[in-house]
This record gives structure tokens, C-alpha cells and sequence, in this order.
């Protein structure tokens, strides 16, 4: 069946201005991750829903990050105002959402580069 | 909050030799440690993990032990193939996997 994906694959954009990561999770999966891996580095947990609900944003870094998922399956991570320390890939992970199986399965990820 | 270190950071292998790449995590109360191998352009994929109340476990080629006491975990390949060329990441959480804390990663490179 179909994995997580995410869209775009690739968005460059200039400092300051607004951006939308998009992500579909596998169907019937109701927890769903958002990570930014920066280059050589270990996937960086930014927030996760359960259902429609954020459940954990403590990884959000300021403010200029909000992620929604409106309808408990698709999730849009956006960005405000933002800067070149924001450059990296933001991969999207969902799962089945129970303690006794959760096993996260990624998409492949948007490389976002702000000039 | 929780933090995890991997070591090493890179690690090449002759075909057919063993590797074994080392974490140490620092919050007692993570209790699920996955492995993930991570390929080129791609997201990483679980291949192997481990809860606090198991001490080792095996699936074919690859095996994950873990120390609570001492807050280590490691992943232990053999056979080593030139497919298993990748960055591996370990990771710890609590209360079952959703919040996860990743490790920086090794690179494994395998010469045929």
C-alpha cells in the first residue's frame, strides 16, 4: 500500500517569507510526527498529533512553527518569517498510535532551503 | 529532557566482518529504543527495536542488547553486506514511542 508522503519534495524559499510542508500519512494511522534533520544530524522531534490534537509540540522551536491536522489525517507544518537556520529536511512519520505498536514509518522527507 | 549519544559517528567494515554501533541514553524512564537505517534520500526505516524489559533481541542478522542499569543500548550487525551501507540511528522514548529522541547517527560503510 501507499507510504507517508510528503509534498513538496524540494522548497526554496527567501528569508522572511511563509511556507507550508505537506504530509499524508498512511490510512488508519492516527498519531503523526513531524521531525527537521539538519545535515549529518539525528531527525529532531518537533511535534506529533494523536488524532486531531497535538499531542507533544514541545519540540517546536519558537513560535514562528505551528503544524495543524484538521481533519485527523493530513498535517501541514507552516512557517513563519523564516530564516536560514530553518534550512533542513522536515520529514513526516505516522503510526498506528498504540503503545503496543507503535512502529513509525517516515516519508521521504521536504528539503526546504531559505536563502 | 532525554539524551541520546551514538558512537561512532562513522564505521567501515570489511564485507563478512561485524559492526556494532553504541548509544547511551540519559532519562530512566525511556522505555522504547528503536533502530532506524537511513538510505540516501530517503526517510529513516525501523529495522530492528527493543523494550526496557527485554535484554537482547534477535531478527536474522542483526541484534539490539540492552543495559537499563548502565543506560546503554547497541546494535550489532553480522555478516555485514555491502547493502547494509547507511547511516543508522538509535533512538530512545518514553511511554511507548511517541516522543522520540534521536541519536546523531553513524555511517556505515561496508567495502566488498
Amino acid at each position: 500500500g501507499a507510504g507517508v508522503s510528503q509534498t513538496p519534495s524540494n522548497k526554496v524559499t527567501e528569508k522572511g517569507k511563509y511556507v507550508e510542508l505537506r504530509c499524508d500519512p498512511i490510512s488508519g494511522h492516527t498519531a503523526l510526527y513531524w521531525y527537521r534533520q539538519s545535515l549529518g544530524q539525528g531527525p529532531e522531534f518537533l511535534i506529533y498529533f494523536q488524532g486531531t490534537g497535538a499531542a507533544d509540540d514541545s519540540g517546536l522551536p519558537n513560535d514562528r512553527f505551528f503544524a495543524v491536522r484538521p481533519e485527523g489525517s493530513v498535517s501541514t507544518l507552516k512557517i513563519q518569517r523564516t530564516e536560514r537556520g530553518d534550512s533542513a529536511v522536515y520529514l513526516c512519520a505516522s503510526s498506528l498510535g498504540t503503545s503496543r505498536d507503535n512502529e513509525q514509518f517516515f516519508g521521504p522527507g521536504t528539503r526546504l532551503t531559505v536563502l | 529532557g532525554e539524551n541520546v549519544e551514538q558512537h561512532p559517528s562513522t564505521l567501515s567494515v570489511q564485507e563478512g566482518d561485524s559492526a556494532v554501533i553504541k548509544c547511551t541514553y540519559s532519562d530512566s524512564a525511556s522505555n522504547y529504543f528503536p533502530w532506524y537505517k537511513q538510505e540516501l534520500g530517503k526517510g529513516p526505516q525501523l529495522i530492528i527495536d527493543i523494550r526496557s524489559n527485554v535484554g537482547e533481541k534477535k531478527d536474522q542478522r542483526i541484534a539490539v542488547t540492552l543495559n537499563k542499569t548502565a543506560k546503554h543500548f547497541s546494535l550489532h550487525i553480522t555478516e555485514t553486506q555491502p547493502e547494509d551501507s547507511a547511516v543508522y540511528f538509535c533512538a530512545a522514548s518514553i511511554f511507548g514511542g511517541f516522543k522520540t529522541i534521536f541519536g546523531a547517527g553513524t555511517r556505515l560503510f561496508v567495502k566488498a
